[in-house]
């Protein structure tokens, strides 16, 4: 069958670093997503990841490994705003979108 | 207007009510999806519009029924639900189904309650 697997829920520091892990199995994959989600409010796209490697976006980065089925989300210099749930979302064979369940997130000052 | 948007944002029904959500995207994609969100839970996708047309529909129970009369609308129709359907229920909209990069924009969803 196919899954998605992230921790449930994590707590970090304000200006800390954290990182959220996400394994994955799907029926063939073409990428990998991940979203921003406040209490209450729209999922927001983050970033894609389609290639092995390293994506930077300011203080946020992405990393995948198409060989382990793996990916982890990266947030640097914590901020009380990112205080949210993370989700996890691979495409299989079939482009549909395989959501992992989120990881919430707590910032502590 | 912007991205996409949800009415109402909040729905309190019972279970013999008849009830439509609505959703509207202004990014001029041509896909459109209903997904339910239960608390902890992953996203179920629930039917997918591709250029007007329903591509997918996930085993989603009769008392729902959608309706795209174009790329820009959406709607959910709900009839004699139960408690247990009880959700946040999430629009989304892309450029197009099944497209690698594909990425999927979420509306802030409406909150159901049924009684």
């Amino acid at each position: 069958g196919q899954n998605i697997d992230q921790p449930t829920e994590m707590t970090a520091t304000e200006g800390a670093i954290v990182q959220i892990n996400c394994t994955y199995q799907t029926s063939g994959f073409n990428g990998l997503f991940w979203y921003q989600q406040h209490a209450g409010e729209a999922p927001t796209f983050l970033s894609y990841n389609v290639l092995d490697g390293l994506e930077e976006k300011g203080r946020f980065s992405s990393f995948l490994s198409r060989s382990k089925g793996y990916s982890y989300l990266l947030l640097k210099e914590l901020q009380m705003k990112d205080s949210a749930s993370y989700l996890c979302a691979g495409h299989d064979s079939n482009y549909q979108l395989i959501w992992g369940a989120g990881t919430k997130l707590i910032i502590k000052p | 207007e912007t991205g996409v948007t949800q009415t109402p944002r909040h729905l309190v029904m019972g279970m013999t009510n008849k009830k439509s959500l609505k959703c509207e995207q202004h990014l001029g994609h041509n896909a459109m999806y209903w997904y339910k969100q239960s608390a902890k839970k992953p996203l179920e996708l629930m039917f997918v519009y591709n250029f007007k047309e329903q591509t997918e529909n996930n085993s989603v129970p009769s008392r729902f029924s959608p309706e795209c009369p174009n790329s820009s609308h959406l709607f959910l129709h709900l009839h004699t639900l139960q408690p247990e359907d009880s959700a946040l229920y999430l629009c989304a909209s892309s450029q197009e189904w099944g497209g690698g990069t594909d990425t999927q924009y979420f509306g802030p969803g409406t909150r159901l309650t049924v009684l």
